[in-house]
């Protein structure tokens, strides 16, 4: 089964508003949390590394206010994006480890595709 | 800083047929690299993780190669079926603790009946 799951799988939503993605890890605790953008027929490249009870790390080119990350606790980190407009629509993933032993190993999401209109 | 190239872009061949897909990465100073499958419209789905001290790990059909030393990994799909068809992407793992994943930008695959 599933070890991270990612809500909503999928947002349509109107230019301006804000929209929240979340992701949880299911069996471990995450201390760190890694969110990914993908667009049409290209890979996915890192956004941010969200740490749990410490900013996140936002990769250079990544706005900072646009793209907020919280990682409240150790199962859940959530990305919001802010006054989201249309060329914010994108395939959304984060993926985390499960530290220790198996920290080099990745799990991931199911993903959100956002839609702004 | 780490980057990863898969060619071909894209990849058409007929049912049963062996192909190979290719991946190179610039940093050989990686943890593990990892091949994935990704459905249109969908998530990823793991199929191999290569350890950087292996050379090779098989699954099924699929065999996975890593050459740590030139930076290249091959993904081989034996006897392939249309329910292949999918874009595989390969991501090395580097940094300080482990913790960044680099993609490539995939192999779109159709196989056609």
């Amino acid at each position: 089964g599933a070890v991270v799951s990612q809500h909503p799988s999928r947002v349509i939503c109107k230019s301006g508003t804000s929209v929240k993605i979340e992701c949880r890890s299911l069996d471990f605790q995450a201390t760190t949390m890694f969110w990914y953008r993908q667009f049409p027929k290209k890979s996915l490249m890192l956004m941010a590394t969200s740490n749990e009870g410490s900013k996140a790390t936002y990769e250079q080119g990544v706005e900072k206010d646009k793209f907020l990350i919280n990682h409240a606790s150790l199962t859940l980190s959530t990305l919001t994006v802010t006054s989201a407009h249309p060329e914010d629509s994108s395939f959304y993933i984060c993926s985390t480890n499960p530290g220790g032993y198996d920290k080099n190993i990745q799990y991931f999401g199911a993903g959100t595709r956002l839609s702004v209109l | 800083k780490q980057e990863v190239t898969q060619i071909p872009a894209a990849l058409s061949v007929p049912e049963g047929e062996n192909l190979v897909l290719n991946c190179s990465f610039t940093d050989s100073a990686i943890y593990n690299l990892q091949w994935f499958r990704q459905d249109p419209g969908k998530g990823l789905t793991s199929l191999l993780l290569i350890q950087s001290s292996q050379r090779e790990q098989t699954s099924g059909r699929l065999n996975a190669s890593l050459d740590k030393s030139s930076g290249r990994s091959t993904l081989y799909i034996a006897a392939s079926q249309p329910g292949d068809s999918a874009t595989y992407l390969c991501a090395a793992l580097t940094g300080t603790s482990g913790s960044r994943l680099t993609f490539g930008e995939g192999t779109q695959l159709t196989v056609n009946p």
